[in-house]
This record gives structure tokens, C-alpha cells and sequence, in this order.
């Protein structure tokens, strides 16, 4: 299963943009990147998931490197609502959702 | 529909004793999946069906636990002879596969307490 490393948490002021990093140096050409956030008491919620452009949705862009052994979520604007743990998890296409989560970054967001 | 439910929210049990927990997935989705979460910790995949065949189990599900979905649409994940170390959040999600994947809603949780 293919492994991917974020920092454990980050903070940020409110209404600023977060960048969130994740490391996938074993990532392989056909793994998707996902990302889940997931507050406190609640299921996983999805937020993005791209393989190897820049993707954006309403809630977020993530942003790919070229080499795919990193990649960026990107929070534009940083609300209280978006304090939760950001999970950064890689997956093949063809597998659908077996997930294998790390522990995530806790974000912060601060008022 | 609403998303993904599952019931019940909250069980305590008896060590020894056999729970089920319900999932009822989105509707038109094929994929159901069962994790299992402790605190601090990212969900842990259990097992994945689609429709009603179960395609994979996890080296953490024990010959204690198992799980159904007798018609691909809920589905149901039993765990005979309770120890405390089971207690933990048990989460379903489910999804529509497409190639290139889709996102997986996930419901809100078992939170399975053995005393």
C-alpha cells in the first residue's frame, strides 16, 4: 500500500489560505490522490481527489507535482468550520475506495 | 436520501457478547465499506463488497467479525465474542465506481464501548 506523509498539524488565521502538504515519494502512475477531512465526532468527508492536473471544486484546489511525489491542499480562505484532521490517501483508480489513511494534519484554524 | 446511515450510533457492551451493526448505504451506489477507527488514529479498511459479493477483507478483520450484504444494499458487520480491545468508532462509507473513482460518503459511525 502505497504511503504518504503529512505533517501532524498546522495553524492557520482565519480567512487566510492553508496549505496543507502531503509526501507520496512511492506513488505509482496509476494511484489517485484523495483527500478526507474529518471533524470531530463526524464520518470522513471528501474534499478533492485528482491524478495528475490541478483540480478545483468548491471547496478546495489541489495542486500536483509534476514528479506526483507531492501534492498541495489548498484552502483558499480559512474558516472555523474547516478545522478538522486532513487526511492525504492515495489509491488505485480501479480499486475504487479502499483507503488506507495515515493519522492526518489537525488543522487549526484560528479566529 | 440523505446519505449514508448507520445504526446504532452508540453500543455498549459486554465483553463476550456478540454485537451487529447496520449500514445503509446511498441508494444507487454499488460500493459499501466497513472501517474501523480509535482515537488518535485514521480509519483502519475492514472490508469492501460490491453489490453483494464481498471482494476484499482486511488482515484485521478476525474470524470474529464478519459481514454481509445479502441483497448489495445494506449490509450488516457482526462481531462475536466482544473483547475490549474492539471497542473503536466502526464507520461505513459507500460509493458508485467509475473509472477514476468517485468520492465515498461516509456515515456518521458506530461508537461500540466493551466493558
Amino acid at each position: 500500500d502505497a504511503k504518504t506523509t503529512q505533517p501532524n498539524s498546522m495553524e492557520s488565521n482565519e480567512e487566510e489560505p492553508v496549505h496543507l502538504p502531503c509526501n507520496h515519494s512511492t506513488i505509482s502512475g496509476t494511484d489517485y490522490i484523495h483527500w478526507y477531512r474529518q471533524l470531530p465526532s463526524q464520518g470522513p468527508e471528501y474534499v478533492i481527489h485528482g491524478l495528475t492536473s490541478n483540480v478545483n471544486n468548491r471547496m478546495a484546489s489541489l495542486a500536483i507535482a509534476e514528479d506526483r511525489k507531492s501534492s498541495t491542499l489548498i484552502l483558499h480562505r480559512a474558516t472555523l468550520r474547516d478545522a478538522a484532521v486532513y487526511y492525504c490517501i492515495l489509491s488505485l483508480s480501479n480499486t475504487g475506495n479502499q483507503f488506507y489513511f495515515g493519522t492526518g494534519t489537525s488543522l487549526t484554524v484560528i479566529p | 436520501d440523505t446519505g449514508v446511515s448507520q445504526d446504532p450510533r452508540h453500543k455498549i457492551t459486554k465483553r463476550g457478547q456478540n454485537v451487529t451493526f447496520r449500514c445503509d448505504p446511498i441508494s444507487e451506489h454499488n460500493r459499501l465499506y466497513w472501517y474501523r477507527q480509535t482515537l488518535g488514529q485514521g480509519p483502519e479498511f475492514l472490508t469492501y463488497f460490491q453489490n453483494e459479493a464481498q471482494l476484499e477483507k482486511s488482515r484485521l478483520l478476525s474470524d470474529r467479525f464478519s459481514a454481509e450484504r445479502p441483497k448489495g444494499s445494506f449490509s450488516t458487520l457482526e462481531i462475536q465474542r466482544t473483547e475490549q480491545g474492539d471497542s473503536a468508532m466502526y464507520l461505513c462509507a459507500s460509493s458508485l465506481l467509475v473509472r477514476g473513482g468517485t468520492e465515498a460518503f461516509f456515515g456518521q459511525g458506530t461508537r461500540l464501548t466493551v466493558v
